[in-house]
């Protein structure tokens, strides 16, 4: 156990619909972020808070929004849902800030869009 | 843009045997750090081992030890003594040296490794 939270675990959805995929960090850790893992995309990089401002974008679509809490929890919100957006998407916590901290991984939130 | 790549989609060993997983990397930064994350069929991530690019001698946990070449920008995985519980998707990573405090990971495609009783 990492210590991350994802809710929910699965999520199955139809095409055009909104969802909100929530994050709990590890308790102490500042910085959130989002990675989706897809078979035709593999894990990239989606989106990091530090501390509830956003810190780096990857590879984000613009249907996707995040947002961190003042209690550092995290939200990632997908609206008008693709077929293309099912996958895997985990969300990883570390400390933040520098030097490097490991970031430790969520069990992920399994989208499925019909 | 930085890029990672596994030219091996599946490998397989023997119980108890010693197998090495390639992955190259592409990048114009002369600081960053790799990885080796391991994800079982239960699809949590684990991190394996950890480079960080500025130290020359190469990391080693336990059973796990990496070959990284700088130069050549290449950062194979070798597993000794293999284990069932060593069967998995190996992915390797990438991960700038960032003094903004952002260091997200650039994945390769992964390789699947199975290990034969």
């Amino acid at each position: 156990d990492s210590g991350v939270t994802q809710t929910p675990k699965h999520l199955i959805t139809a095409t055009g619909q909104r969802v909100t995929l929530r994050c709990s960090p590890r308790s102490g850790d500042l910085s959130v972020y989002w990675y989706q893992q897809s078979l035709d995309q593999g894990l990239q990089f989606l989106i990091q808070y530090y501390n509830g401002e956003e810190r780096a974008k990857g590879n984000i679509l613009e249907r996707f929004s995040a947002q961190q809490f003042p209690d550092l929890h995290s939200e990632l919100n997908l609206s008008s849902l693709e077929l293309g957006d099912s996958a895997l998407y985990f969300c990883a916590s570390s400390p933040g800030g520098f030097p490097y901290n490991e970031q430790f991984f969520g069990p992920g939130t399994r989208l499925t869009v019909l | 843009a930085q890029t990672v790549t596994q030219s091996q989609p599946e490998m397989s060993v023997q119980e108890a045997e010693t197998v090495t997983l390639s992955c190259t990397y592409d990048t114009s930064e002369s600081d960053y750090y790799l990885f080796w994350y391991k994800q079982p069929p239960s699809r949590q991530m684990i991190l394996v081992i950890r480079q960080e690019a500025y130290k020359q001698q190469n990391a080693t946990e336990n059973r796990f030890s990496v070959n990284f070449q700088k130069a050549a920008k290449s950062f194979s995985l070798k597993i000794s003594d293999s284990q069932l519980g060593d069967a998995a998707m190996y992915f390797c990573a990438y991960s700038p040296h960032s003094g903004a405090g952002s260091y997200q990971l650039t994945f390769g495609k992964g390789t699947k490794l199975s290990v034969i009783p």
